[in-house]
């Protein structure tokens, strides 16, 4: 079956641009995370939508990152007046519940603030 | 929140050998601890995962084992191949909660 789709897989934009990053999680799965990943680095936890809960946005690094999750399933990430610093991988990963599911990334959004 | 650390960040062995990788976490609360595998320009993959009411799981060449006391988990890749390299993440969690990534090792296996 599909998996965990991003689009775009590149985004270029200029430095004090908004972007927006989409993700289409698995089918059914009510988990949906967003991690960003910087060149060689880990993956940071930006933020967690499960259900209908409010979402965990202990990640996000600045007012500047928001993220949604409309009807329980596409998610946009949105960054407002991009800075250099925010040139990173953004994955998107789903899971089937909150008990320990495993996570399913998709291939992620590389962005590049020039 | 959860800190996961990672070691080694670079790992180097030949084909054939085994490659340990570590991680210890903080949070004793934790009791969910997956691997994924990432090669380039693809996310993070399954692997393997553990809960924590098992000390040891194997899965083929592959094989986790945990020490709840010591809060740490370690990854052993048995008859490496090549394309065993790639990327390697720990993590950890807390059910319900976000799951905290290990940095990384990048294993590289020689022919």
């Amino acid at each position: 079956g599909a998996g965990v789709s991003q689009s775009p897989s590149n985004k270029v934009t200029e430095k004090g641009k908004d972007v927006e990053l989409r993700c289409d999680p698995i089918s059914g799965h009510t988990a949906l995370y967003w991690y960003r990943q910087s060149l060689g680095q880990g993956l940071e936890f930006l933020i967690y939508f499960q259900g209908n809960s409010a979402p965990d946005k202990s990640g996000l690094p600045s007012d500047r990152f928001s993220a949604e999750r409309t009807g329980g399933s596409v998610s946009t990430l949105t960054i407002q007046r991009t800075q250099q610093e925010d040139s990173a991988v953004y994955l998107c990963a789903s899971s089937l519940d909150r008990s320990s599911s495993p996570l399913h990334f998709g291939n992620g959004t590389r962005l590049t603030v020039t | 929140g959860e800190n996961v650390e990672q070691h080694p960040s670079t790992l180097s062995v030949q084909e054939g050998d085994s490659a340990v990788i570590k991680c210890t976490y903080s949070d004793s609360a934790s009791n969910y601890f997956p691997w994924y595998k990432q090669e380039l320009g693809k996310g993070p993959q399954l692997i393997i995962d553990i809960r924590s009411n098992v000390g040891e799981k194997k899965d083929q060449r592959i094989a986790v084992t945990l020490n709840k006391t010591a809060k740490h988990f370690s990854l052993h890749i048995t008859e490496t191949q090549p394309e065993d390299s790639a990327v390697y993440f720990c993590a950890a969690q807390f059910s319900g909660y976000a799951l905290n990534f290990g940095k990384g090792t990048s294993l590289l296996v020689t022919p």
